[in-house]
């Protein structure tokens, strides 16, 4: 299993300019989430989903879109990046087992720089 | 304030030493607590769970308060692997919107 896996690695933008970060998981997880992870601000969400055609907002949904067309599948698009968007991007995935739901499983990441 | 709150150190002690860090609450809606460990430009990987009666694993032990509203991690007899962010997690409920990360607590363990 690959696991949580998030492309790419590494992207700058310049203000202004959309992309799509990729998130997949090969867990059969029905629960996934987008976070940012800022220096001294913690991991933040920015929209999560609890299914396939199901998502919501997270707590800073601003400038971000998330479709869920598959289980497997849960791309984060920045729609006109700013330099506020600069971070570095977690994806992660979690059963809804109540009875394990509480480990998310974390891609590596994704470090964007917005110029 | 920040609903969980951790001292961000970074605590820097000798190999075999013993650490202890501490997270605090503020909503005692809590429902479950987690320690999660983040190496360097790396993923968060969960450490372990933290329960109301307390619980080790290794030379790793998780304490929960509810009365005071904090958990804490010990590490004895530390190792140059056991330099990391350890983050606090406290979950008030199934949805991921109810799942608050800590800002984390750097440790740095020296020859």
């Amino acid at each position: 299993n690959a696991g949580v896996t998030q492309t790419p690695k590494f992207q700058v933008l310049k203000t202004g300019q959309s992309m799509t970060l990729q998130c997949a998981q090969d867990m059969n997880h029905e629960y996934m989430s987008w976070y940012r992870q800022d220096p001294g601000m913690g991991l933040r969400l920015i929209h999560y989903s609890v299914g396939a055609g199901i998502t919501d907002q997270g707590e800073v949904p601003n400038g971000y879109n998330v479709s869920r067309s598959t289980t497997e599948d849960f791309p984060l698009r920045l729609l006109s990046a700013a330099p506020s968007q600069t971070s570095v991007y977690f994806c992660a995935s979690r059963t809804a087992d109540p009875l394990s739901y509480n480990e998310q499983f974390f891609g590596p990441g994704t470090r964007l720089t917005v110029l | 304030r920040k609903e969980v709150e951790q001292d961000p150190g970074p605590f820097n002690v000798p190999e075999g030493a013993t650490v202890a860090f501490n997270c605090t609450y503020s909503n005692s809606a809590s429902q479950s607590f987690f320690w999660y460990r983040q190496d360097c430009r790396k993923e968060p990987k969960l450490l372990m769970s933290v329960y109301s009666s307390g619980n080790e694993d290794g030379r790793f032990t998780a304490q929960l308060n509810r009365a005071s509203q904090y958990i804490s991690l010990l590490i004895r007899d530390s190792k140059l692997s056991d330099s990391a962010t350890y983050l606090c997690v406290v979950n008030r409920g199934s949805s991921a919107s109810k799942i608050i990360f800590g800002s984390g607590t750097r440790l740095s363990i020296r020859p």
